[in-house]
């Protein structure tokens, strides 16, 4: 069966950059129509989607977020990582990934547990 | 503020229809499919509906969506006490060279 687990720190200072890793199993990233994105949700609030990376490498990201993100994967090891620069207080948040197939119209059909990350001096 | 206008709020009683709305415009929902998530307390959002309608195997088909135009709606029918949740609308978006886009959420209480 298909399960991601997100690992990383849970306590970032500001100015620092955050480095997130999803590691997975169940399925490849090296399968076409497959991707691993990422999510975000502080707390008490709405999910915002961060990034989304493909089987074919091609990655798309959010726009207000762009210049800050960067995702990667590691077919071999089934990771997905995912760093984030200058993080704020503002970028508290629990932060997921999640699996997505063209099987289901690319939608996320299986999710991590979720890690939440404090930005904090 | 998300692209994706969900009302806050909804409530019923059990065994009760209702329903969710989700507004966006000609580059999300207009031009691309509907997704619903449901997040129950404590844990992370599971697919709900995808493409519109369609329901992933094991969810009860007291849940459906819907599409027209520029909004969607997600229906829950017999509601029941497990149903109360956060419920999610996403559409992916045109443009900005693409990305995905979510509504703000609705809290389902089952009075």
């Amino acid at each position: 069966q298909i399960t991601l687990k997100e690992s990383g720190p849970t306590l970032v200072k500001p100015t620092q950059t955050l480095t997130l890793t999803c590691t997975f199993s169940g399925f490849s990233l090296s399968t076409s129509g497959v991707g691993v994105g990422w999510i975000r949700q502080p707390p008490g609030k709405a999910l915002e989607w961060l990034a989304l990376i493909y089987w074919n490498d091609d990655k798309r990201y959010s726009p207000s977020l762009k210049s800050r993100l960067t995702i990667t994967k590691d077919t071999s090891k089934n990771q997905v990582v995912l760093t984030m620069t200058n993080m704020d207080p503002v970028d508290t948040a629990t932060y997921y990934c999640a699996h997505s197939t063209v099987d289901t119209a690319d939608s996320f059909d299986y999710w991590g547990q979720g890690t939440l990350v404090t930005v904090s001096s | 503020q998300s692209v994706l206008t969900q009302p806050p709020s909804a409530s019923g009683t059990p065994g009760q229809r209702v329903t969710i709305s989700c507004s966006g415009s000609s580059s999300n929902i207009g031009s691309n499919y509907v997704y619903w998530y449901q997040q129950l307390p404590g844990t992370a959002p599971k697919l709900l509906i995808y493409r519109n309608n369609q329901r992933p195997s094991g969810v009860p088909d007291r849940f459906s969506g819907s599409k027209s135009g520029t909004s969607a709606s997600l229906a829950i029918s017999g509601l029941r006490s497990e149903d109360e949740a956060d419920y999610y609308c996403a559409a992916w978006d045109d443009s900005l060279s693409g990305h995905w886009v979510f509504g703000g959420g609705t809290k389902l209480t089952v009075l």
